[in-house]
């Protein structure tokens, strides 16, 4: 089945502890992506990847680190999280110009 | 960087009754994007539509989309209490890199 998958779901952490929330893709796609939803602000993008090794901020990328290594995988790494990155995440991933797919979701709560 | 607007901002409606919403958007696009989300659960596609494109259906979904207006607007036929939701429409930025989401149509569904 083709899917976006990410991990963990849910994570309650504390400030400045470092995590990784992992997402993976088994469409062979280019291009992922990383956005955070907020009540009253929306969907906005983090940081994005249009291939292998190509990764570039979007337009909230303060705290976050991204790699692409494969294809396939695109991290989302909090190197010393804040009570402002409680939110909800998610993935996604496409062919260039086409439907975006996205994951489940992440739901960060740090304390 | 907003891009998307959808109105109305809620919706209440009985089964058996069509819904639709409407988005507008500010700049030129390459394709326009609807989304469902479940109360804080992942996005869902819909239906994407080309610049080049002025309708098209899926099921129960029939969605327009009006260049000249920047606008496009979605139309759920026969409603059913599981079409209750979050909806969003998504437009895909100039450089083709992001998606730029609107604050979203709630629409719900009564028996």
């Amino acid at each position: 089945e083709a899917q976006v998958t990410q991990n963990p779901r849910y994570l309650i952490t504390v400030t400045g502890k470092k995590l990784t929330v992992t997402c993976s893709q088994n469409m062979n796609h280019e291009y992922m992506s990383w956005y955070r939803q907020d009540p009253g602000l929306g969907l906005r993008q983090i940081y994005y990847s249009m291939n292998v090794e190509v990764t570039d901020k979007g337009d909230v990328p303060e705290g976050y680190k991204v790699s692409r290594k494969e294809k396939r995988n695109f991290p989302l790494i909090l190197e010393s999280p804040s009570p402002n990155q409680t939110s909800l995440y998610f993935c996604a991933s496409s062919v260039v110009g086409e439907t975006q797919y996205f994951g489940p979701g992440t739901r960060l709560l740090v304390l | 960087s907003q891009q998307g607007e959808e109105d109305p901002q809620a919706l209440s409606i009985q089964e058996g009754e069509n819904a639709t919403m409407n988005c507008s958007y500010k700049t030129s696009i390459n394709n326009l994007q609807w989304y469902r989300q479940n109360s804080g659960r992942g996005l869902v596609h819909l239906i994407l539509i080309r610049s080049n494109e002025r309708e098209k259906h899926s099921g129960r979904l029939r969605v327009t989309l009006d260049t000249s207006k920047k606008s496009s607007s979605l139309l759920i036929t026969a409603s059913r209490a599981a079409d209750t939701a979050s909806y969003f429409c998504a437009t895909d930025n100039q450089a083709g890199t992001a998606l730029i989401f609107g604050k979203g149509t709630t629409l719900s569904v009564s028996s």
